[in-house]
């Protein structure tokens, strides 16, 4: 069956300091990735998503960028972290052939 | 555009039945998701509809019409455990958008 994993659990970084969230998906090959931003009561926003190695796709511009460097490994990095970087980070595969996402436990981070 | 519009909170009580709407507005329509999600949690999936009509699984159906761009979630027989943000999700070629949730207290 199929596992989606998603580190660390929580995170608190000061403003300014560098971000890397992972998330690794078992189970599968050539899943479509996503990557997911929820700040506290409100909806999901997608930030980027993925069709295959090194093909992103960013759906709002801001301070992150995300990287596949392998087929089941998504990567959301940052240089430098905003206050309004805070939130609840979400990575989420689906197979090519269905439209049905599953999400990972997700990363909750706080920028002090 | 792309929107979603669903009810912000709503109530009801234990063993009763509660209908969350949700109606869209968008282009390239490929169905139309529903999802749970608890408190600090992921979402979970629940339904999905591509073709008008219900589709039942359990305690939970959903419905779809996509010439009125409108959808529901109906949950039966609620159990406290229902408590939770539920999530309307549209895809639509490789967009997926999702609703804010309708957040559901279940009294008993």
């Amino acid at each position: 069956s199929q596992t989606i994993h998603q580190w660390p659990a929580t995170l608190v970084q000061p403003v300014g300091s560098p971000l890397s969230l992972e998330c690794t998906v078992e189970g599968t090959s050539n899943p479509n990735l996503y990557w997911y931003r929820q700040a506290a009561g409100r909806g999901l926003q997608l930030l980027f998503y993925s069709v295959g190695i090194g093909q992103i796709s960013s759906e709002v511009p801001q301070n992150l960028s995300a990287s596949r460097p392998q087929d089941r490994q998504f990567i959301l990095s940052s240089k430098k972290l905003l206050l309004s970087d805070s939130g609840f980070y979400l990575c989420a595969w689906r197979a090519g052939s269905s439209y049905e996402q599953y999400f990972g436990p997700g990363t909750r981070l706080t920028v002090t | 555009g792309q929107n979603i519009d669903q009810p912000t909170e709503m109530t009801a009580t234990e063993g009763a039945i509660v209908q969350i709407n949700c109606t869209y507005q968008t282009s390239g329509f490929n169905g139309l998701f529903w999802y749970q999600q608890h408190a600090g949690e992921a979402p979970t999936f629940l339904s999905y509809n591509v073709l008008d009509g219900l589709e039942e699984k359990g305690r939970f159906s959903s419905f779809l019409s996509r010439s009125k761009g409108y959808s529901y979630l109906l949950l039966k027989e609620l159990q406290m455990k229902d408590s939770a943000s539920y999530l309307c999700v549209y895809t639509g070629g490789f967009k997926t958008i999702f609703g804010a949730g309708t957040r559901l207290f279940v009294k008993a």
